[in-house]
């Protein structure tokens, strides 16, 4: 299976400061369509999970503008611009492209300073 | 408003069987692939299974391959997972999404159903 590594696994950030989560795939997510099937979703705690960006940089509805996602082949990042209280939870990313099964990362929890 | 409605989790002893139900409102159920994604106690998320549109496509994670089932009744907007043969590391919370764009863009999650199999 495809193998995703996000670092940090833990982050505590100041309200209004930046964070920047990172995830590595083994092998390229590049697909032959020209698309790149990364995706990024959050966990709230005591929640669902939710989905934040999809091919690595398109907001789902609904999601503030303070989140992006950038990267290409095997680098991805989450960015959040200036953290809000109600951001803490837990981020995964996952892969699409490599099937059966798209795998997810191992999750980075972020916290409130 | 899209929702997702799980139920059918509870304790079962190991070798037992168990059969997860998904409800879907709000979107034409039919239209789209639907996901089965666990996530035991404390751990991350880990993909069950997930289905076509038209239940014609079926996909299975090793781990469950062979033992769980899933399929879908469009008259009645519903997913299922039918899980055999339960192993104490299949305990986990069960969620259902709603899967656009082919594969992956798991665009709504139910809240969840805890299956605990355990003696």
């Amino acid at each position: 299976d495809m193998v995703m590594t996000q670092t940090p696994l833990s982050l505590s950030v100041t309200p209004g400061q930046p964070a920047s989560i990172s995830c590595k795939s083994s092998q390229s997510l590049l697909h032959g369509d020209g698309k790149t099937y990364m995706y990024w979703y959050l966990q709230k705690p005591g929640q669902s999970p939710q989905l934040l960006i999809y091919e690595v940089s398109n907001r789902f509805s609904g999601v503030p503008d303070r989140f992006s996602g950038s990267g290409s082949g095997t680098d991805f990042t989450l960015k959040i611009s200036r953290v809000e209280a109600e951001d803490v939870g837990v981020y995964y990313c996952m892969q699409g492209i490599h099937l059966p099964p798209p795998t997810f990362g191992q999750g980075t929890k972020l916290e409130i300073k | 408003e899209v929702q997702l409605l799980e139920s059918g989790g509870g304790l079962v002893q190991p070798g037992g069987s168990l059969r997860l139900s998904c409800a879907a409102s709000g979107f034409t159920f039919s239209n789209y692939a639907m996901t089965w994604v666990r996530q035991a106690p404390g751990k991350g998320l880990e993909w069950v299974s997930a289905i076509g549109g038209t239940a014609g496509d079926t996909y299975y994670a090793d781990s469950v391959k062979g033992r769980f089932t899933i399929s879908r009744d469009n008259s009645k907007n519903t997913l299922y997972l039918q899980m055999n043969s339960l192993r104490s590391e299949d305990t986990a919370i069960y969620y259902c999404a709603k899967t656009t764009s082919g594969c992956c863009r798991f665009d709504y999650w139910g809240q969840g159903s805890l299956v605990t199999v355990s003696s």
